[in-house]
């Protein structure tokens, strides 16, 4: 069965300082790894996939197989950076495609 | 285009009403994703659609949710008889799938959701 975890419901990291976001999954095949991010009083939107191998933001995400994990980690903090990170799930180009989310962690970057 | 777009923002019913959401998905996009999310948690999947064809329902759903995506462009999901457990924010995305390989391409373009109050 496909799942997502993020351990942490809250990260509080000082501005400067590094950020890393953990993400666990669970799927017996080779999935898909998103980050959607959730600013206040905006819509849930894609940060990053893992297939674009792609920084945004000063973000970035590998996925380690080998651990089943996808963690988000940014070098240096900035205030504009709280949010809630929603990590996702995806079978990808199999049939079972549907994308499932793990419970988010809520990042608070203090000044 | 605005984006996905969601009706009513805002829903409170009484326990054992019906009630029905309306989702307007980006115009060409065949997949459109109806989620569930409660305080605290993340988008639960409910069901999804590419075009007109339920693909999957959560096995989770009770009988007393439908959803439907009639000509393959906007869809409704209906909950039946609603129970206080059912309030929620119901999300709706949309995302351009291939239509040849059924694959998604993984971003999905959310609406800002309908909120359930069930008294």
């Amino acid at each position: 069965a496909q799942r997502v975890t993020q351990p942490e419901k809250l990260l509080s990291v000082f501005k400067g300082a590094p950020v890393e976001l953990k993400c666990n999954y669970s799927y017996s095949g080779s999935p898909e790894l998103f980050w959607y991010v959730q600013y206040s009083r905006q819509r849930l939107q894609l940060l990053l996939r893992h297939i674009s191998r792609e920084s945004i933001k000063g973000f970035t995400a590998d996925l380690n197989k080998g651990e089943t994990s996808f963690h988000l980690k940014k070098p240096f903090a900035q205030e504009e950076d709280s949010a809630m990170y929603y990590c996702a799930l995806s079978g990808g180009m199999n049939r079972d495609d549907k994308i499932i989310f793990g419970k988010g962690t809520r990042l608070h970057i203090l000044p | 285009d605005t984006g996905v777009s969601q009706d009513p923002r805002h829903k409170i019913t009484k326990r054992g009403q019906n009630v029905t959401f309306r989702c307007d998905p980006i115009s060409e996009h065949n997949r459109l994703y109806w989620y569930r999310q409660t305080l605290g948690q993340g988008p639960e999947f409910l069901t999804y659609f590419q075009n007109e064809a339920q693909l999957e329902k959560s096995r989770l759903l009770s009988d007393r949710f439908s959803a439907e995506r009639p000509k393959g462009s906007f869809s409704t999901l209906e909950i039946q008889r609603t129970e206080q457990g059912d309030s929620a924010m119901y999300l709706c995305a949309s995302s351009l799938g291939d239509a040849f390989k059924s694959w998604n391409t993984g971003e999905l373009f959310f609406g800002e959701g309908s909120r359930l109050t069930v008294l």
